[in-house]
């Protein structure tokens, strides 16, 4: 299975900040890749698919790059509600699909 | 609105035995695959096994493959998962979700997600 490896595992920020997540692949995934937010007791939300593209509704402050095993999500502006946890998920070989092990962010 | 609600998570002893459900709403069911997917408490999210939308292809997790079951009844909007033999280490919430592209399994990315079901092994 691919495993896919998260860095940091959790970020403090203030609101207005910029944050970047990276996720790499163990394998070669190409831009087979998946961002998510959690909110505490809630299921996730994607908000990024093949790696750089906005899920509908999702504001354009999130972005998503990379290819091959090298992927970074980045929050520019943050506001409240994106104070969460955020997980990435490869869909390149399966099954198994994976996912990292998540990154916390939390508000300074 | 498109919306998924599980049930059936409950308190149940090693060996046991359990059936989650989750059904659909707010959008054609059997155009979709359906997937499940697990969170044990305080930690990541792992998948679990995926139906496509007629059913007749089922994927399963090494660590569930021979004791879980999924299944779906597109007359009724609804999956389900079968879970037999538990163990300690399947203690989690169990979230349903829907494949984002029609027509085929393709698990680029899921959405939505329902609330989750909670399932405690323990004696």
């Amino acid at each position: 299975a691919i495993l896919l490896t998260q860095s940091p595992s959790s970020v403090t920020a203030s609101v207005g900040d910029s944050v970047t997540i990276t996720c790499r692949a163990s394998q070669i995934i190409h831009r087979s890749l998946a961002w998510y937010q959690q909110k505490a007791g809630k299921g996730p939300k994607v908000l990024i698919y093949d790696a750089s593209s906005l899920e509908r509704g999702v504001p354009s402050r999130f972005s998503g790059r990379g290819s091959g095993t090298n992927f970074t999500l980045t929050i520019s502006s943050l506001q409240p509600g994106d104070f969460a946890t955020y997980f990435c998920q490869q869909y390149n070989s399966y099954p198994p699909i994976t996912f990292g092990q998540g990154t916390r962010l939390e508000i300074k | 609105e498109v919306q998924l609600l599980e049930s059936g998570g409950d308190l149940v002893q090693p060996g046991g035995s359990l059936r989650l459900s989750c059904e659909a709403s707010g959008f054609t069911f059997n155009d979709y695959a359906m997937t499940w997917v697990r969170q044990a408490p305080g930690k990541g999210l792992e998948w679990v096994s995926t139906i496509s939308g007629s059913g007749g292809s089922k994927y399963y997790g090494d660590s569930v493959n021979g004791r879980f079951i999924i299944s779906r009844d597109n007359s009724k909007n609804t999956v389900y998962l079968q879970m037999s033999s538990l163990r300690a280490e399947d203690t989690a919430v169990y979230y349903c979700t829907k494949d984002r592209i029609r027509y085929a399994v393709t698990m680029m990315g899921f959405d939505p997600w329902g609330q989750g079901t909670l399932v405690t092994v323990s004696s």
